[in-house]
């Protein structure tokens, strides 16, 4: 059974600081890692996918990698600014589409 | 063009009463999923539907169930409310199931319920 986690938990930076979100998974089975952003009572918007013959995708500020031999992914977001506060969540996609997730990174930015 | 539509946006139900949730899919998608997403968690996979068919079902008692119409619509019901059904209910539209490595998920919304 595939068993997504997200550490930490919740985050509190600086504006302008990078943040780094980690997420590891225990089955490598997998099609692809996705990263959403889900802001408060929302639902979740598409930052990046990652196939899983890809090691990295990068958009904007955005970048995330994947190591799925050793079932662990990091995004990055440069220079961070208050708008960047939401819950961050990643999701692995194996056969059929189904998506597993992780609880998700509750991050802060203070002006 | 539109995105994922889920209505109602709230809901307030008492516990043993039955609620209906929808769901509209992106235009084109043939694929609906549902998700569950308790206060402070990830969410957790409920039923995939493709082409009115069910696809696949997540750890749910049968008090759950769901179906996908000839417009690729999809309602998720739940009968028989208890405390710890209130949630967040998403809905996810793809172009089809099949796993496709490029392919993503695009979300609704979603419905907050509030059990009672």
């Amino acid at each position: 059974k595939q068993e997504v986690t997200q550490i930490p938990a919740a985050l509190s930076v600086p504006e302008g600081e990078n943040l780094v979100l980690n997420c590891s998974f225990t089955d490598s089975a997998i099609y692809n890692l996705q990263w959403f952003r889900q802001d408060p009572g929302k639902g979740l918007t598409s930052l990046l996918l990652i196939q899983s013959s890809q090691r990295e995708q990068t958009s904007g500020r955005l970048n995330a990698s994947l190591d799925k031999s050793s079932g662990r992914s990091t995004l990055y977001i440069a220079a961070s600014q208050p708008g960047d506060s939401a819950t961050y969540l990643c999701a692995v996609s194996a056969a059929g589409n189904k998506l597993t997730f992780g609880g998700g990174t509750r991050v802060l930015v203070k002006p | 063009d539109a995105g994922v539509t889920q209505s109602p946006t709230h809901l307030i139900k008492t516990r043993g009463q039955h609620v209906t949730l929808r769901c509209s899919p992106i235009s084109g998608h043939k694929s609906v999923s549902w998700y569950q997403q308790v206060l402070g968690q990830g969410p957790q996979f409920i039923f995939q539907y493709y082409e009115k068919e069910e696809r696949g079902r997540g750890n749910f008692p049968d008090r759950f169930s769901a179906r996908q119409f000839p417009n690729y619509s999809s309602e998720l019901n739940v009968n028989a409310l208890l405390l710890g059904d209130s949630a967040l209910y998403l809905c996810a539209s793809s172009l089809d199931p099949s796993g496709r490595a490029w392919e993503t998920q695009y979300f609704g919304p979603g419905t907050r319920l509030l059990v009672l």
